[in-house]
């Protein structure tokens, strides 16, 4: 089936600590995105990705990176930069920049 | 003012009835707009998109008024199922050729026996 897919479905963060979310997708898009949702808010785009070997920051970058070395993949990495990274976070990829987009599953981060 | 707004309900409608919801955007130079649902919990599914012309898809209609920058949603005959929350999402074209979903903050409805 293709579908992107995120893991884990929950994740928790020690103080000080780096953390890695997963983004695959098999739908052969070229776009991809990370968004984090906070309760009571919007979606917040973090960073968004074109092209392989190529991606932009988005509303709210500071805290985290992002890699994009495969089209199939889009690493989210939460660092110990991100004060409040307590949130549900999502995956997303298009066809095209212009293209609509679909969402995974999501992963919830707790902070500990 | 935010760049997306939305009645954050929440809307309690019995089975049957018909609900608008409505959102309203800053950026003039939008250039595409989209309803997406969101159960509890998990992700934002596209439900459609709206066209200039307004587009309906079975129980659901979406209408796009640009001149006042406004998006409606209506469900007809309104189902148990239908509860979620909805999330008018509009699309902003950058100059850098990638493309930037502004999302707001959703209207929850609930529907009721």
């Amino acid at each position: 089936d293709g579908g992107i897919t995120q893991s884990p479905k929950y994740l928790f963060r020690k103080e000080g600590q780096n953390v890695t979310l997963s983004c695959e997708q098999n739908l052969n898009h070229d776009a991809m995105y990370w968004y984090r949702q906070d309760p009571g808010q919007g979606l917040r785009l973090i960073y968004y990705s074109q092209i392989v070997n190529d991606f932009q920051k988005g509303d709210i970058a500071e805290g985290y990176s992002v890699s994009r070395e495969k089209k199939e993949s889009f690493p989210l990495t939460v660092t110990s930069a991100q004060k409040n990274p307590t949130a549900f976070y999502l995956c997303a990829s298009s066809r095209g920049a212009r293209e609509t987009q679909y969402f995974g599953p999501g992963t919830r981060l707790l902070v500990l | 003012r935010k760049e997306v707004e939305q009645d954050p309900g929440p809307f309690n409608v019995p089975e049957g009835a018909t609900v608008a919801f409505n959102c309203t955007y800053s950026n003039s130079a939008s250039q595409s707009f989209f309803w997406y649902r969101q159960d509890c919990r998990k992700e934002p599914k596209l439900l459609m998109s709206v066209y200039s012309s307004g587009n309906e898809d079975g129980r659901f209609t979406a209408q796009l008024n640009r001149a006042s920058q406004y998006i409606s949603l209506l469900i007809r005959d309104s189902k148990l199922s239908d509860s979620a929350t909805y999330l008018c999402v509009v699309n902003i074209v950058l100059t850098g050729g990638g493309n930037k979903l502004t999302f707001g903050t959703g209207t929850q409805l609930k529907v009721e026996l």
